[in-house]
């Protein structure tokens, strides 16, 4: 069973776009959420982590978080080709260190 | 700061063979985790340990898969027995410990056919 859950599979978006990608946790455990970017033949690397409820901004990336619905989205404003890439989604339980990834969005970004 | 190394970066195999993944970790790294990424998709959790220690392998397919860190620094993922279903790219991540950030390596892309 699935334990992150991440909407849309895909997405397209023009040059200077925004991009907004979501993700929710079936486990009622969690509490901590990451962001991973990967880049086609890469291994991902982490963007983004939010454990509070509320809003997180770097730049050019957004990350919200609602605890009580266990939902977190990303958004990417002014999207460039260089973000083109698969968007990973993990989250964790307090105390452990077992973290669980979604499928990815793969956002494709249009010069 | 070097990071998490591994080796080979591929491999091919017949179906029934044998292939082992090694891992060096970054250096002071206590937590060391193996995934396995079908193309496309994201990863998935196999085993993760905590210096030598197994914390969770529940889901290791522990009949061809078996994986140890003897030492508590590096790694090797074994698979016995091969099937054309393990194809996908085996990643494996180190973290410092309490910091939830996982450092991936390059990874080693099976194929068995």
């Amino acid at each position: 069973q699935q334990k992150v859950q991440q909407s849309p599979e895909s997405l397209i978006v023009p040059e200077g776009g925004m991009a907004s990608l979501n993700c929710t946790s079936s486990d009622r455990n969690v509490d901590y959420f990451w962001w991973y970017r990967q880049h086609s033949g890469k291994s991902p690397k982490m963007l983004m982590s939010i454990f509070s409820n509320g809003e997180k901004e770097e730049g050019r990336f957004t990350v919200h978080l609602n605890k009580a619905s266990l939902h977190t989205s990303l958004h990417i404003r002014d999207s460039q080709p260089s973000d083109s890439a698969l968007y990973l989604c993990a989250a964790s339980r307090t105390g452990y260190q077992n973290f669980y990834f979604g499928k990815g969005t793969s956002l494709t970004v249009i010069p | 700061e070097a990071g998490v190394t591994q080796s080979p970066r591929y491999a091919v195999l017949q179906e029934g063979q044998a292939v082992s993944f090694w891992c060096d970790p970054i250096s002071g790294h206590d937590t060391l985790y193996w995934y396995q990424q079908p193309r496309d998709q994201g990863p998935q959790l196999l085993v993760y340990f905590r210096d030598e220690a197994v914390i969770d392998n529940s889901q290791l397919p522990s009949d061809r898969f078996s994986a140890v860190r003897p030492k508590g620094t590096n790694s090797t993922l074994k698979i016995q027995s091969a099937k054309q279903g393990d194809t996908a790219t085996y990643l494996c991540a180190s973290s410092p410990l309490n910091t939830g950030q996982l450092y991936f390596g390059e990874g080693s892309k099976l194929t068995v056919l």
